[in-house]
């Protein structure tokens, strides 16, 4: 399998400052990047898709100027969440993909808590 | 977009039970794979299996692609099985995964 490496794992800020989040695949190099998050007892939610030195594509309802995603080389992604309020506490996790149709393997995710 | 169905949303059984957790999914897919998520959250890939039959130790999986379903096998239960299952999927033409709710696995000692 393919090697993931997501950080930091928890995090507590305060509300109005930002967060970034780091994803790396370390054994192999990703040509796009996907982002979920995930509420308590709920599902993992699709946030945005990333291509390597392109823009992310952000899914329906998720503000692209709050959830920057940055993807500047082929083994790294970062997203920073700005200004954080405490209905962004949630389980943030990556998934660095190889090729379309491959599997699909994932970060071991980030619990952001903002009070 | 495509709809996934995973049934039953919760299942708790005894240890030693065997459990069936099923997958139903709207539309055709290139692939579909099965995770477990362990209570920090990591996501664990259990099977990747666009068709057929797989199986690995106690685990089996089944997806019947022209009927649009896949079902996960997990037989002699042990308390380190209980989590949430997801079943998730590839469509065609996307390169997105889309996730089911999940099956919520309790296994008692």
């Amino acid at each position: 399998g393919a090697v993931v490496s997501q950080h930091p794992s928890r995090v507590i800020c305060k509300s109005g400052t930002s967060v970034k989040i780091e994803c790396r695949s370390l054994d192999f190099q990703a040509t796009t990047m996907f982002w979920y998050r995930q509420f308590p007892k709920q599902s993992l939610m699709l946030m945005a898709t990333s291509n390597e030195g392109s823009k992310a594509t952000y899914e329906q309802g998720v503000e692209k100027d709050k959830f920057l995603i940055n993807h500047a080389s082929l083994t790294l992604s970062t997203l920073t969440v700005t200004s954080a309020h405490p209905e962004d506490s949630s389980f943030y996790i990556c998934s660095p993909r190889k090729a379309m149709n491959t599997e699909a393997f994932f970060g071991q995710g980030t619990r952001l808590t903002v009070v | 977009g495509i709809q996934v169905e995973q049934s039953p949303p919760d299942l708790i059984l005894q240890e030693g039970a065997n459990s069936t957790l099923r997958c139903n999914f709207s539309d055709s897919v290139n692939n579909l794979q099965w995770f477990h998520q362990n209570p920090w959250g990591q996501l664990i890939n259990l099977f990747y299996i666009p068709s057929g039959t797989k199986q690995n130790g106690r685990l089996s999986a089944t997806t019947v692609a022209t009927e649009r379903y896949s079902l996960l096998y997990i037989s002699s239960s042990q308390t380190t099985d209980s989590g949430v299952y997801f079943c998730a999927v590839n469509p065609f033409r996307d390169d997105k995964i889309i996730f089911g709710k999940g099956t919520r696995l309790h296994i008692l000692p």
